[in-house]
């Protein structure tokens, strides 16, 4: 157990639908990161938030949203969504949310399905 | 931003051999470089880590070499065990203070 949580494990839904992915992150950790894997893409930075606020910008889609709430929890919010958007989503979490040398604890993943 | 090259996709090897696992990257501005282990069903989770103020890192059976000359490094692992076989994933801190990481390579340990 890494230390961040991650619910749902598991979500099917259907194309046009809305989901919301939440993390809890690693207890002392302010700053959480969101990343999409799929098969051919590999790991995409997402979005990072650090103690409430938008930190970093990564290749996130406009039907896409984030926050992270005063209790540092975050959600992923993923709207209108395509089959294409089928994919793991994960969550990882650090101490600090400066530039670059942030060592990131991952969650275990949700992994999304869209028919 | 940055750009990261890893090779090879995919590694077989013998059970007690090395394996090698290589990446490249773009920013030359990078100063940390951390290597990813993920297990299927799992999230990454590091192995081991290099800043740019060093040239080798080693922790029991893994190592990592830097080249910042070249915009390089790699990931050793000696002695190759089952429980080795996994993607692993070498990342690179991109300009927007993210990691972007590498495609990963998918290592198998034959018995």
């Amino acid at each position: 157990d890494s230390g961040v949580t991650q619910t749902p494990k598991h979500l099917i839904t259907a194309t046009g639908q809305r989901v919301t992915l939440r993390c809890s992150p690693r207890s002392g950790d302010l700053s959480v990161y969101w990343y999409q894997q799929s098969l051919d893409q590999g790991l995409q930075f997402l979005i990072q938030y650090y103690n409430g606020e938008e930190r970093a910008k990564g290749n996130i889609l406009e039907r896409f949203s984030a926050q992270q709430f005063p209790d540092l929890h975050s959600e992923l919010n993923l709207s209108s969504l395509e089959l294409g958007d089928s994919a793991l989503y994960f969550c990882a979490s650090s101490v600090t949310g400066g530039y670059g040398a942030n060592v990131l604890t991952f969650g275990a993943g949700s992994r999304l399905t869209v028919l | 931003g940055e750009n990261v090259e890893q090779h090879p996709s995919t590694l077989s090897v013998q059970e007690g051999d090395s394996a090698v696992i290589k990446c490249t990257y773009s920013d030359s501005a990078s100063n940390y470089f951390p290597w990813y282990k993920q297990e299927l069903g799992k999230g990454p989770q590091l192995i081991i880590d290099i800043r740019s103020n060093v040239g080798e890192k080693k922790d029991q059976r893994i190592a990592v070499t830097l080249n910042k000359t070249a915009k390089h490094f790699s990931l050793h692992i000696t002695e190759t065990q089952p429980e080795d076989s996994a993607v692993y994933f070498c990342a690179a801190p991109g300009s927007a203070r993210q990691l972007t990481f590498g495609s990963g390579t998918q290592l198998t340990v034959l018995p």
